[in-house]
């Protein structure tokens, strides 16, 4: 069966330090990958999305970044944080567009 | 752009009262209506896809229905375990995956 691991699970990070959270998926080849950022009152809301290796697409500006160097990896990064960054992130994956998403636990990032 | 709005924001329930969840939604083709559950610091679960209006997939005591506009999720005689916050996304056709609503936070009291 098909896993997803994210970590680290929380986090706190001071004000213009660097950001790396990885996810990983096992138990499936060349999956689609998503990074979410969940905020109180604001839903899910769509960061990255990659359908291959080296492959990824934005859906909104930022100072996050998000790359694919393996086909089941993907890590949200991040130069120097900002406050704003504060969060829950969430990776998932699906077998292709359109397909059911299936979440990771989560990662809480807190910028202080 | 996909919308999906979910009503009400909240429920509170006794144990055992039977009630249901809206999801409206706004899509050019709609190709797919996913429910999820979340329980508090944690991913969101997978219930249930809904495909086509007419559609209704069950699992315990969740229902989930699908007409034209909007879906419901009905709950029947729920327990405290059922406390949780559910998401409805749905899918247009699009690249970028699902659009998902702000969700309903479901409390049910013993």
């Amino acid at each position: 069966s098909q896993t997803i691991h994210q970590w680290p699970a929380t986090l706190v990070q001071p004000v213009g330090s660097p950001l790396s959270l990885e996810c990983t998926v096992e138990g499936t080849s060349n999956p689609n990958l998503y990074w979410y950022r969940q905020a109180a009152g604001r839903g899910l809301q769509l960061l990255f999305y990659s359908i291959g290796i080296d492959q990824i697409s934005s859906e909104v500006p930022q100072n996050l970044s998000a790359s694919r160097p393996q086909d089941r990896q993907f890590i949200l990064s991040s130069k120097k944080l900002l406050l704003s960054d504060s969060g829950f992130y969430l990776c998932a994956w699906s077998s292709g567009m359109g397909n059911t998403i299936y979440f990771g636990e989560g990662s809480w990032l807190t910028v202080v | 752009e996909d919308q999906v709005t979910q009503s009400p924001e909240a429920l509170r329930l006794q144990e055992g009262e039977s009630s249901s969840l809206n999801c409206s939604y706004t899509v050019s083709g709609l190709r797919g209506l996913f429910w999820y559950r979340q329980d508090p610091g944690k991913g969101p679960e997978f219930l249930f896809t809904l495909y086509s209006a007419g559609e209704e997939k069950e699992k315990e005591r969740l229902k989930a229905t699908l007409t034209k506009k909007e879906s419901f999720l009905h709950i029947t005689a729920p327990k405290p375990e059922d406390s949780a916050t559910y998401l409805c996304a749905v899918w247009g056709g699009g690249a970028d995956g699902l659009t998902f609503g702000k969700g309903t936070h479901l409390i049910i009291q013993p």
